[in-house]
């Protein structure tokens, strides 16, 4: 049961324009989410998280949309550059302790931005 | 700011051996998790370790197990390999349960 599900494997766009990347749970336990790029051979690198109580967090050229209604979750990359080409992966947690601690990783969209 | 740093950054096992990889998460964080990624599956959560105590453990066999140290370094041990545990394992650290997991690069896992 995937319970972090990012629909769209990969995603092309041109220099300038806005990279949107999608990501939808299923779990209604989940209240933060979190943004991370990977390049290869490298770890994950963290981007930028939201909490449930909010539905907007802005981080320079990156912004996270998240809508609880329809447990979905957006990222904003405006202008792309080359540079953002990455694979980017979304993930959620929950509170209250034990397992909901963890990390559920989406599978992941690779985003080309070609010059 | 030395960032989480795991050793080896790869390995080569075959059948049957078992493994052990290390993990020294940023200083001052005191939970340490571990991931599988595969091509098929994705980033699967191993298990995570606050304050030398496991936490919280995924979906993997008992041959999969770790422990964390007083310093908050950890390791994870694998036994009895298979072919199917060829994989890059990454280990990530957090100063608090909300607060975002920073990743290291991984140790690259293949087994003959």
């Amino acid at each position: 049961d995937q319970q972090v599900k990012q629909n769209s494997p990969s995603l092309s766009v041109q220099e300038g324009r806005i990279s949107i990347l999608n990501c939808d749970y299923t779990n209604s336990m989940f209240d933060y989410f979190l943004w991370y790029k990977k390049y290869p051979a490298e770890g994950p690198t963290f981007l930028i998280s939201i909490s449930s109580i909010k539905d907007k967090n802005e981080d320079g050229r990156f912004t996270v949309f998240l809508n609880k209604s329809a447990k979905h979750l957006s990222l904003h990359i405006v202008p792309s550059q080359p540079g953002d080409s990455a694979v980017y992966f979304c993930a959620a947690s929950g509170a209250g302790g034990g397992s909901n601690y963890k990390l559920t990783f989406g599978k992941g969209t690779l985003l080309t931005v070609n010059p | 700011k030395a960032g989480v740093t795991q050793t080896p950054r790869y390995l080569i096992k075959t059948r049957g051996q078992q493994v052990t990889l290390s993990c020294s998460p940023i200083s001052g964080h005191r939970s340490v998790s571990w991931y599988q990624q595969t091509p098929g599956q994705g980033l699967q959560f191993l298990f995570e370790y606050f304050s030398e105590t496991q936490r919280n453990k995924g979906n993997f066999p008992g041959r999969f197990s770790g422990r964390q140290f007083s310093n908050s370094r950890s390791e994870m041990n694998v036994s009895t390999l298979e072919l199917g545990d060829s994989a890059l394992y990454l280990c990530a650290s957090r100063a608090s349960s909300n607060q975002p997991q920073h990743f290291g690069d991984g140790t690259r896992l293949s087994i003959l």
